[in-house]
């Protein structure tokens, strides 16, 4: 059981919009930056958004995060077939020295 | 571009030890906090162990501290993760992933390895 929670499933139909939560407490979210990321079937995760709402060089603005309170988001636009993967959300907490990682959203692409 | 390398994984069994090592290229090594993270089949990401830069500090999940132990070389561009008394529940894929300032994000991984703790 994480400490933080996300949908265990979201769907949507090409070219529609979709958000995944993710949602803590005011000692996790609400104090640490929140980072997304996707992961493909048998292969390793990747940094799809940090710091709240910033995209690493290559990740379309498809992607989009944001955070509010005690909650973040993570919005894709313009969904395709290729989205299809499993979104993780994740808090690093330095004053605890430790990571948390939301229990995974697995996308369909219908 | 950045590459990271896991090797080590293997079959082991309940109570045995293995080191996994992870060789980074193509970043300025000594400035990444290095990270372990585990998942196991068919399961979410878990967090398992983090170093500073410079191998000064370490972190570790409550569930493997004491049994693994997390080190790095930075001569070699390499971390390692020491595990011992390992259990049927730390068999997952472990990935090696960098974080450019310590409990930030994860910016670059490793293609991940699978660890099999079985008799």
């Amino acid at each position: 059981q994480s400490v933080l929670t996300q949908p265990p499933s979201v769907s949507a139909a090409p070219g529609q919009k979709v958000t995944i939560s993710c949602s803590g407490s005011s000692s996790n979210i609400g104090n640490n930056y929140v980072s997304w990321y996707q992961q493909f079937p048998g292969t390793a995760p990747r940094l799809l958004v940090y710091d709240n709402d910033k995209r690493p060089s290559g990740i379309p603005d498809r992607f989009s995060g944001s955070k509010s309170g005690t909650s973040a988001t993570l919005g894709i636009t313009g969904l395709q077939t290729g989205d299809e993967a499993d979104y993780f959300c994740a808090i690093g907490d330095p004053s605890l020295s430790r990571w948390v990682f939301g229990g995974g959203t697995k996308l369909t692409v219908l | 571009e950045v590459h990271l390398l896991e090797s080590g994984g293997e079959l082991v069994q309940p109570g045995g030890s293995l080191r996994l090592s992870c060789a980074a290229s193509g970043l300025t090594f000594h400035k990444y906090a290095m990270n372990w993270v585990r998942q196991a089949p068919g399961k979410g990401l878990e967090w398992v162990s983090s170093i500073n830069g410079n191998g000064g500090d370490t972190y570790y999940a409550d569930s493997v501290k004491g049994r693994f132990t997390i080190s790095r070389d930075n001569s070699k561009n390499t971390a390692y993760l020491q595990m011992n008394s390992l259990r049927a529940d730390d068999t997952a894929i472990y990935y090696c992933a960098t974080d450019p300032y310590g409990f930030r994000y994860f910016d670059f991984w490793g293609q991940g390895m699978l660890v099999t703790v079985s008799s």
